[in-house]
């Protein structure tokens, strides 16, 4: 099946943590993408990447960070200095960068303990 | 302020009824204005996409519409079914921020039976 896995599904964070969210895709997308989904609040953009080995910041990209060592990869970094993390992070890839159809994972929700 | 405005909110329909949900933008030009359903604890799917010239699209029980001139998008569900329990999100593409999405806060519906 193609499409696009996260994992894990939940992710608890202890003060101080830095945890890594996964994402893999097997739709050949060159595009992939990090959002931050809080409850009632449309979608933000984290970071972008449109080709291998390059990405940009996104609208809040402090307190995270990111690689795209190869194209089906695009792990998101939660790092200590995000002081706010608890939310529901979703992955999403694209054909190319020029925002067509996004198919999204099916996301993992971070908790902090 | 958001440029991608949702309402309601949330809504509960009783099976087999009809609703319509609402999306104001407030940003022109605009590429594509799409819909997704999100059902809980899963990514958004897309329902329909329109550009700016497109009047309706449907998608089975689901039909957009777009008014450019009052920038307004609205979602109809026909003869709900309880599987259409979900959040849908409006999300517009802004030509003159590169293409740029903009999520909608959405709009969480209930059907009950």
């Amino acid at each position: 099946d193609g499409g696009i896995t996260q994992s894990p599904k939940y992710l608890f964070r202890k003060e101080g943590q830095n945890v890594t969210l996964s994402c893999e895709q097997n739709l050949n997308h060159d595009a992939m993408y990090w959002y931050r989904q809080d409850p009632g609040q449309g979608l933000r953009l984290i970071y972008y990447s449109q080709i291998v080995n390059d990405f940009q910041k996104g609208d809040i990209a402090e307190g995270y960070s990111v690689s795209r060592e190869k194209k089906e990869s695009f792990p998101l970094t939660v790092t200590s200095a995000q002081k706010n993390p608890t939310a529901f992070y979703l992955c999403a890839s694209s054909l190319t960068g020029s925002s067509e159809k996004l198919f999204f994972g099916s996301g993992t929700q971070l908790s902090v303990l | 302020k958001n440029q991608v405005e949702q309402s309601p909110q949330s809504l509960i329909i009783l099976e087999g009824k009809n609703c319509t949900l609402q999306c104001n933008y407030t940003v022109s030009p605009f590429s594509n204005l799409r819909w997704y359903k999100q059902d809980t604890g899963r990514g958004p799917v897309s329902l329909t996409i329109m550009t700016f010239s497109e009047n309706t699209k449907s998608n089975g029980r689901y039909t957009a519409t777009l008014d450019a001139d009052t920038k307004q998008s609205s979602l109809h569900i026909t003869a709900s079914q309880l599987s259409d329990s979900a959040s849908y999100i409006c999300v517009v593409s802004i030509v003159a921020a590169g293409n740029k999405l903009t999520f909608g806060g959405g709009t969480r519906v209930l059907v009950k039976p």
